[in-house]
């Protein structure tokens, strides 16, 4: 069965600090990675990734993933409040047609 | 461009009440059609995907069900709520392609009481 976990499920940040967020997965035949942010409702669409070491970067978020150890991170650097949001990573495989998700880093940014 | 509409945004349902709710796409033609619910703390689980007018599959199963009557409808319908309905109901499509992304309606809270 595919697996997609994510880590921390829930992260604490002051303003201005560099955060990491992590998953894993376990699927078969991988073909690509997604990370979603979702404030209140809808996820709005973040990167996607398909090869490996090959950064993803968008003003301060930058993603990259690592097919060899079954992961991907998500950067945020200089957070702001506007940052907090549950952070969704979603895999798609051959095995399905809808993405897998994982449960979501939620995380909350102070000022 | 393309857009998809979701509704109602919020419902408050009794339990054994029915259930109906619908999501539409514009801009497109032939997309992936899904309902996920997310559950409180949770990530999305996918309840149902389409891949054309008439063709259903369930992944979990449940007292829900869903149709696609038209290219660009699907609808979740239930005959009878449980308690354990309540969450947050997403529609999303895709291209239907290999690497593409999920594009997500705005949600239904839906609370059984």
């Amino acid at each position: 069965e595919d697996k997609v976990v994510q880590s921390p499920l829930s992260l604490v940040v002051h303003e201005g600090d560099t955060v990491t967020l992590n998953c894993s997965y376990e699927v078969t035949n991988f073909r690509s990675l997604l990370w979603y942010k979702q404030e209140k409702k809808a996820p709005t669409f973040l990167f996607m990734l398909t090869s490996s070491g090959i950064e993803k970067k968008s003003g301060r978020l930058s993603s990259i993933l690592d097919k060899k150890e079954l992961s991907s991170i998500l950067n945020i650097t200089a957070t702001q409040t506007g940052d907090s949001a549950i952070y969704l990573c979603a895999v798609e495989s051959d095995s399905g047609y809808a993405l897998n998700f994982g449960k979501g880093t939620s995380l909350l940014v102070t000022p | 461009s393309q857009t998809i509409h979701q509704w109602p945004a919020t419902l408050v349902q009794p339990v054994g009440s029915p259930l109906s709710l619908e999501c539409t796409v514009e801009g497109t033609s032939n997309p992936n059609l899904y309902w996920y619910r997310q559950a409180a703390g949770r990530g999305l689980q996918l309840l149902f995907y389409s891949v054309g007018i008439g063709q259903i599959s369930s992944e979990v199963p449940q007292n829900l069900s869903a149709s696609r009557p038209q290219d660009r409808q699907f609808i979740l319908s239930s005959k009878k709520l449980l308690l354990s309905d309540s969450g947050f109901y997403l529609c999303a499509w895709t291209r239907g392609t290999a690497n593409t992304e999920a594009f997500f309606g705005q949600g239904t809270r839906l609370t059984v009481v």
